[in-house]
């Protein structure tokens, strides 16, 4: 069946940086874009950025460029985002969530269980 | 960018109807879709393309779309339909990129 694996609960301090993983298996690696949305705590679901494994070109949410970097190993079928210069603001639930197929519309149909990233000094 | 704006709440009694809209000028050009999240849990799709529902998703759950306002019902509500619903639209910017609505708080009493 379809899986996406993410990667451990992280706990950064305000200035450093924090890369999420999430390897994918149950089907063909190549053909499906992955999208990465948050959640901080008690909010709700907020999207960063989605990344095509073909490739890998990718598009960010305007508010995090500059700050998110999106790569894929298809040695591997591993995803991975990589957050810089964290703050407070960046604690939260990070998903990985693949994305439909097709081009006419966009959504997840299939989503990781979250990576916990807790950036505290 | 779209906004989508959903009520932050919704109660009501098991077996009753339960209506969640979601406003915005993502419609009627954007498709609408549907997740739920229960607590400590990633969200699962379960509507999508308006009306659409995936392999697993239960009968109950429909999706509507008139105007600027997409619904989700849920009819026949369980008490295990518990939980925080999200509309999703294809942002203005580009296809692939996405925008949630604030999310609402389905209460079943």
């Amino acid at each position: 069946q379809v899986q996406l694996v993410q990667s451990g609960a992280e706990v950064k301090k305000p200035g450093a940086s924090v890369k999420v993983s999430c390897k994918a298996s149950g089907y063909t690696f190549s053909s499906y874009y992955m999208h990465w949305v948050r959640q901080a705590p008690g909010q709700g679901l907020e999207w960063m950025g989605i990344i095509n494994p073909s490739g890998g070109s990718t598009s960010y949410a305007q508010k995090l460029q500059g700050r998110i970097t999106l790569t894929r190993d298809a040695s591997t079928s591993t995803f991975y985002m990589d957050l810089s210069s964290l703050t407070s603001d960046d604690t939260a639930v990070y998903y990985c969530a693949r994305k439909n197929s097709g081009d006419e519309s966009t959504y997840m149909d299939v989503w990781g269980k979250g990576t916990t990233v807790t950036v505290s000094s | 960018s779209y906004e989508l704006t959903q009520p932050p709440s919704v109660s009501v009694s098991p077996g009753q109807t339960a209506r969640i809209t979601c406003s915005g000028d993502a419609w009627p050009k954007r498709y609408a879709f549907w997740y739920q999240q229960k607590p400590g849990q990633a969200p699962v799709l379960v509507i999508y393309k308006d009306s659409e529902r995936p392999s697993g998703i239960p009968e109950r759950f429909s999706g509507s779309s008139s105007g600027t306002t997409v619904t989700l019902t849920i009819s026949g509500v369980q008490a295990e339909d518990e939980a925080d619903y999200y509309c999703q639209s294809a942002d203005s910017i580009g296809l692939f990129h996405v925008v949630f609505g604030g999310g609402t708080k389905l209460t079943v009493l």
